[in-house]
């Protein structure tokens, strides 16, 4: 079954305690990318990568570190997190000509 | 750059009643479209997707939505709304380029009492 799959699902951690929520994808897709959601501010892009060992900044990456040394991971660092970062965290991933974005099922971070 | 804008923050409807919900993007160039949905507590799914042709596109669940070209527009519309589409709905674009970022709106949330 094709699918995104993000972990934890659910954490909650304190200002300054190093994290990283993991993501991964069984589909072989070039492009994937972090988003937040907030209430009011729908979903904005974190970070992206279009392969390999290339990433680059969103919308709002301020705070947070990403790395794709293999094509099915990519996962996100918090290395100091702020509770401004308390967030909706989606991971995706889509082939690289960009059909269809597939979503993982969301990991709520709070950070106290 | 790219932005897309959802005019309705929520929209609250009887079961039957008809939806519209608005999407206009800001692009000069081809575009791809899309329509999600995020039911509560889940993640989101693809509702439907314009690349060309019929500007018409009719995706699950008796989803359908027009590409207005000349409006930049790609508004999703049903004609008889049920509870359980109670969700959230977000409109993105990304240019046809590949490679290029998906751009979502600030979602439109549906309330559908039965």
């Amino acid at each position: 079954e094709a699918q995104v799959t993000q972990n934890p699902r659910y954490l909650i951690t304190v200002t300054g305690k190093k994290l990283t929520v993991t993501c991964s994808q069984n589909m072989n897709h070039e492009y994937m990318s972090w988003y937040r959601q907030d209430p009011g501010l729908g979903l904005r892009q974190i970070y992206y990568s279009m392969n390999v060992e290339v990433t680059d900044k969103g919308d709002v990456p301020e705070g947070y570190k990403v790395s794709r040394k293999e094509k099915r991971n990519f996962p996100l660092i918090l290395e100091s997190p702020s509770p401004n970062q308390t967030s909706l965290y989606f991971c995706a991933s889509r082939n690289y000509l960009g059909d269809t974005q597939y979503f993982g099922p969301g990991t709520r971070l709070t950070v106290l | 750059a790219q932005s897309v804008s959802q005019h309705n923050h929520h929209v609250i409807l009887s079961e039957a009643a008809s939806l519209e919900l608005g999407c206009n993007y800001s692009y000069g160039g081809t575009v791809n479209l899309f329509w999600y949905v995020q039911y509560p507590g889940q993640h989101l799914q693809l509702l439907l997707k314009y690349f060309s042709g019929d500007p018409l596109v009719k995706g699950i669940k008796g989803f359908e939505a027009e590409f207005i070209k000349s409006k930049f527009s790609f508004n999703l519309r049903k004609p008889s709304v049920q509870w359980s589409d109670t969700a959230e709905y977000f409109c993105a674009v990304k240019s046809n380029q590949a490679g290029t970022a998906l751009i979502f709106g600030k979602g439109t949330t549906l309330s559908v009492s039965s």
